[in-house]
């Protein structure tokens, strides 16, 4: 149980487009998901925070128009990356919150590995 | 969230347990133990998380020591899918929104 999606996998785009990635709670449902960036040999990034129904709350430093965040259902948040450019290569990682036995345990997704050409 | 300080790295031969030290002294009392692992261009994988009891699940054990300043995850058969970096974070476990914040984790290589 607890298994998390990302579509896609990786993804390769020229400078200036948008890109958008999904994210899947497959056999729970997840009131909050998160969103985080990991560069080369760096640890993981909270870039926002996605509660179902409501807008995101970004960190500090996270452009929230660039990085677009959709949580229109308990199963599903989505991350836009609008108008994207090499330095916004990265590995994007969801996570969602489960709330079994009444403790929050973050179950991560496989990532998504964008290069922005 | 209190912080938490793990070696960088540490070896361990195959078949052997591995036992993967944290502290974190300045932990409070509503504050969990959770322990996640990331194996190279994945996602972090939970493994497991404890309050003040030692816990035990299929793929680790947990101890947390008394005063709960520190604890130590042990893969008790460890194989070389288990080389990864282990993170060990603290975090209040009692509602919703809390933030998982990684450090940098121990870089655990099991060795043939």
């Amino acid at each position: 149980g607890a298994v998390v999606s990302q579509h896609p996998s990786r993804v390769i785009c020229k400078s200036g487009t948008s890109v958008k990635i999904e994210c899947r709670s497959l056999d729970f449902q997840a009131t909050t998901m998160f969103w985080y960036r990991q560069f080369p040999k760096k640890s993981l990034m909270l870039m926002a925070t996605s509660n179902e129904g409501s807008k995101a709350t970004y960190e500090q430093g996270v452009e929230k128009d660039k990085f677009l965040i959709n949580h229109a259902s308990l199963t599903l948040s989505t991350l836009t990356v609008t108008s994207a450019h090499p330095e916004d290569s990265s590995f994007y990682i969801c996570s969602a919150e489960s709330q079994r036995g009444g403790i929050d345990t973050q179950y991560f997704g496989p990532g998504t590995r964008l290069t922005v050409l | 969230d209190a912080k938490t300080t793990q070696p960088p790295s540490m070896d361990c031969a195959e078949g052997r347990a591995a036992n993967l030290p944290c502290n974190h002294s300045t932990i409070s009392g509503n504050e969990y133990v959770y322990w996640y692992r990331q194996i190279h261009s994945q996602g972090p994988q939970y493994i497991i998380h404890g309050l003040k009891n030692n816990e035990t699940n299929e793929m680790a054990s947990l101890i947390i020591t008394e005063d709960r300043k520190s604890s130590t995850l042990i893969l008790p058969h460890a194989t070389l899918r288990d080389t990864a970096v282990y993170y060990c974070i603290v975090m209040g476990g009692g509602g919703s929104n809390y933030k998982l914040t990684f450090g940098k984790g121990t870089l655990l290589t099991v060795n043939p």
